[in-house]
């Protein structure tokens, strides 16, 4: 079975302080996809990332960045350079693979509470 | 604008009374999603269908129903027979394809039943 762990359950940072939002997953299968969204105060949910299992490379955008480490099932998020606007839940979320055509479930992390303060 | 809408964004029903939740899509998606989530929990997957005509039980579906007669809609009935129905109820669509794909999400409905 899938499960994703999300440790932090709330963090409080000052604006323009760096922030890292750990996630864990497990799973049995060698190829899945990681994700990570924003639910503002409105409670839409928000894409940020999805990433394959074959590919570790870090991404940056922008402020964001993401750290893939399959040998420790990690896929951690840091916000650079915080702002009061990132005050957000952030979710992980794991996709096993499936025959191709399928539609995909998304398990999820109970997801961490990011208040940036002024 | 593309996007998923859910109406309403609040609803209050009593106790016994069965409620019907609207998701509709114009992103042209085949799959359509419906998660629940509780206070200070992640989301939990009702059902999901990824053609018309077709939907699959996801890990919680026990009172809930669904029909899906067009691609761009994906209604939620919460059913009596659910035992704790008061939730923030979000509807998701992806395209279905090699992969997974992001799934993208509407603004969900604020569901109260006393």
């Amino acid at each position: 079975a899938q499960k994703v762990t999300q440790a932090q359950t709330e963090i409080s940072v000052v604006e323009k302080e760096d922030v890292t939002l750990d996630c864990v997953y497990e799973t049995r299968d060698t190829t899945y996809y990681l994700f990570w969204y924003k639910q503002p105060p409105s409670g839409e949910l928000v894409f940020l990332i999805r990433r394959n299992s074959f590919d570790e490379q870090n991404e940056i955008s922008g402020r964001y960045s993401w750290n893939f480490q399959k040998s420790t099932s990690s896929f951690n998020f840091t916000i650079t350079a915080s702002q009061v606007v990132d005050s957000a839940v952030y979710f992980c979320a794991l996709s096993e693979d499936a025959s191709s055509g399928s539609a995909r479930q998304l398990t999820f992390g109970s997801g961490t509470q990011l208040t940036v303060l002024p | 604008d593309g996007g998923i809408t859910q109406s309403p964004k609040y609803l209050f029903r009593k106790e016994g009374q069965n409620v019907t939740l609207s998701c509709e899509q114009n992103l042209n998606h085949d799959a359509m999603y419906w998660y629940r989530q509780d206070p200070g929990q992640g989301l939990r997957l009702i059902y999901y269908s990824q053609i018309v005509n077709d939907f699959q039980k996801g890990d919680i579906a026990e009172g809930y129903s669904v029909s899906r007669e067009k691609k761009e809609s994906f209604p939620l009935t919460v059913t009596s027979a659910q035992k704790n129905p008061t939730a923030f109820y979000l509807c998701a669509s992806s395209i279905v394809g090699d992969g997974s794909y992001e799934q993208y999400f509407g603004p969900g409905t604020r569901l109260t039943v006393t």
